[in-house]
């Protein structure tokens, strides 16, 4: 199965600032198809996680801008510009590439500085 | 509007069976696959497995092979969780997601074994 490797297990913020967060994947996660299924999600505190970046860099429905995704290959990143109070829990990533399994990332908590 | 809404929190005893639904509103229901995730206390996401809607053929992670049955009410646009033999380790919040990127969650459901 393809190992998701995601750093850093905190992100200190402030509020305003920006947050860069990784997801590593142990092979590459372009499929025969040509697309890569790497996406981001958010997990606020008490809540079920959120997508918000599907396919690398596509925002999701309602999503705002100050979220991109990027990447390719084995790489990816998820940066939040313009951090704000609801930006704040765990992060995490998710590949479907290599399906079945989903093999989801260990989480990122972003959290107040 | 798309909702997934799941079935309340539930105390078992070790050995007790229970059963999660999640169901589904605002698409048609077997055009999307659904899965299923555990999420243990203060812990990470671990997809247990997904159900084909269309087809009803479920598909487990190696580490819900046996006493983890995924299953469908379609005509009621429901997905089921059935867990036999509750242990300890059990103890979780068991979400339903939609589709090949989860862009859909249900609200969680918690499963406390405890004696």
């Amino acid at each position: 199965d393809v190992v998701m490797t995601q750093t850093p297990v905190s992100l200190p913020v402030s509020l305003g600032g920006q947050a860069s967060i990784s997801c590593r994947s142990s092979q590459s996660l372009v499929h025969s198809n040509g697309n890569t299924y790497l996406h981001w999600y958010l997990q606020k505190p008490g809540q079920s996680p959120q997508l918000l970046i599907y396919r690398v860099s596509n925002r999701f429905s309602g999503v705002p801008d100050r979220f991109s995704g990027s990447g390719s290959g084995t790489d990816f990143t998820l940066k939040i510009s313009r951090v704000e109070p609801e930006d704040l829990g765990d992060y995490y990533c998710l590949q479907s590439t290599h399906f079945p399994p989903w093999t989801f990332g260990g989480g990122t908590k972003l959290e107040l500085k | 509007q798309i909702q997934l809404v799941q079935s309340g929190p539930e105390l078992k005893k070790p050995g007790e069976s229970v059963k999660i639904s999640c169901k589904a509103s605002g698409y048609t229901f077997t055009d999307y696959a659904m899965h299923w995730v555990k999420q243990a206390p203060g812990k990470g996401l671990k997809w247990m497995g997904w159900i084909n809607t269309y087809t009803g053929k479920p598909t487990y992670a190696d580490d819900f092979k046996g006493r983890f049955v995924f299953s469908l009410e379609a005509s009621a646009s429901t997905a089921n969780l059935q867990i036999s033999n509750l242990k300890n380790e059990d103890t979780a919040t068991y979400f339903c997601a939609r589709g090949y990127d989860g862009r859909d969650w249900g609200q969680g459901t918690l499963v406390t074994v405890s004696s």
